[in-house]
């Protein structure tokens, strides 16, 4: 079983719809979580960490269940800038980062 | 800030020959990590450090990979003798305590 599992997708979606990414993970240790961005041959860049309570970032809003190891992300009135893959990320205190292998999203007009 | 700085952007070699890989991670990072990323399996670490010193290599395929980081502000991915399969986007990372993963823009490498 891989430690971080997502829906590869694609998702495929007009302007202004509200999509929904989610991912698990194995470890029951990890204790940080994020959600990456990467662009088509581009490098991933940090989109948000996730928080136990839940966070929102304008129109981002991740959750995280650690009974069910769980995490998701929660975009409203998608944007076609909003078109990449997106990467769920997982860690443990003193480790490095486990990354999903992405959900790709894409916005059409 | 620079950011973290890859060197070549693009490399094509030749089978069996020897590619070098470069990066300079962000002054101030005490943690520097190479990854390698292909369709298939997305975005694996390779092997991750710590104040220069290598804290796991368990994700370098094998021994013609080897990873060396001389000082703070310096670091190399070595792969010799190259194979087909070893075709990909290398990326290096870096970070500090409290700080997220911050990528370079990524060595595309052919081997062909």
């Amino acid at each position: 079983r891989k430690e971080v599992e997502q829906d590869p997708g694609p998702f495929n979606v007009p302007e202004g719809a509200t999509v929904a990414f989610n991912c698990t993970y194995s470890n029951s240790a990890s204790q940080s979580f994020f959600w990456y961005r990467q662009d088509c041959r581009k490098e991933p860049k940090l989109l948000m960490s996730v928080y136990s309570s839940g966070n929102e970032d304008g129109r981002f809003t991740a959750q995280l269940n650690r009974a069910s190891q769980y995490i998701s992300l929660l975009i409203r009135d998608s944007k076609l800038s909003d078109s990449a893959t997106y990467l769920c990320v997982v860690n443990q205190a003193g480790t490095a980062l486990i990354f999903g292998k992405g959900t790709t999203l894409s916005v059409s007009s | 800030d620079a950011g973290v700085i890859q060197s070549p952007r693009h490399e094509v070699t030749e089978m069996g020959q020897e590619v070098t890989l470069r990066c300079k991670p962000i002054s101030g990072h005490n943690s520097l990590f190479w990854y390698r990323q292909t369709m298939m399996r997305g975005l694996e670490l390779l092997i991750y450090f710590n104040n220069n010193v290598p804290i796991d290599d368990s994700g370098m395929p094998e021994d013609r990979f080897s990873a060396k980081m001389p000082n703070a502000s310096f670091s190399t991915l070595k792969i010799q003798p190259s194979e087909p399969r070893d075709s990909a986007v290398y990326f290096c990372a870096s970070s500090s305590s409290g700080t997220s993963d911050t990528f370079g823009s990524g060595t595309r490498l052919t081997v062909v």
